[in-house]
């Protein structure tokens, strides 16, 4: 049972590379999230899916991009990495729209430094 | 937008105590509060939540409390234990809305 699987653990960039961090749950969750998670502010929502092919804006979109091709997978887009970005970035699915009373699955997270 | 504002940042009690951690949010049309709780290296996973219909929720050693008319929310822990150890995140979210969280509370259980 994999759950929320989230490649690559670790990474390291520096300023102005791009890469894709990557987000597939088996669950057949509808509803699908990215969050950025730094010290002392909780955690803040980058974009997020209610569907295949349906994406949104959260708090903190900027400098990053998603696409949602199929129901499983949620990659996350740094366009042009920032050391503002380096942050540790948690990809979480639901099974209901975006409603409450949807919990919440998170992955284990991608720790991403940029220099 | 939501605004979610916990306390404390970090709490040290002893085994066997108890421990509260207390947020407070702004939009009144929130109605659903999960609590989170982070182990190290791992991502947040879902310890219980309460709506706006029900004041208060208990499962075990873990209870919650909700005031809706403060805009208030408590996660209680009894009996502390080692394993209780962990990064603990509240958060709140209105229909049709995405969850916002608290700024996170560690907790340290002292043996």
């Amino acid at each position: 049972n994999a759950g929320v699987t989230q490649t690559p653990k670790f990474q390291v960039l520096k300023t102005g590379q791009s890469m894709t961090l990557q987000c597939a749950q088996d669950m057949n969750h509808e509803y699908m999230s990215w969050y950025r998670q730094d010290p002392g502010m909780g955690l803040r929502l980058i974009h997020y899916s209610v569907g295949a092919g349906i994406t949104d804006q959260g708090e903190v979109p900027n400098g990053y991009n998603v696409s949602r091709s199929t129901t499983e997978d949620f990659p996350l887009r740094l366009l042009s990495a920032a050391p503002s970005q380096t942050s540790v970035y948690f990809c979480a699915s639901s099974p209901a729209g975006t409603g409450p009373g949807s919990p919440l699955h998170f992955g284990n997270g991608t720790r991403l430094t940029v220099t | 937008g939501e605004n979610v504002e916990q306390h404390p940042s970090t709490l040290s009690v002893q085994e066997g105590d108890s421990a509260v951690i207390k947020c407070t949010y702004s939009d009144s049309a929130s109605n659903y509060f999960p609590w989170y709780k982070q182990e190290l290296g791992k991502g947040p996973q879902l310890i219980i939540d309460i709506r706006s219909n029900v004041g208060e929720k208990k499962d075990q050693r873990i209870a919650v409390t909700l005031n809706k008319t403060a805009k208030h929310f408590s996660l209680h822990i009894t009996e502390t234990q080692p394993e209780d150890s962990a990064v603990y995140f509240c958060a709140a979210a209105a229909a049709g809305n995405k969850l916002t969280f608290g700024g996170g509370t560690r907790v340290l259980v002292k043996p």
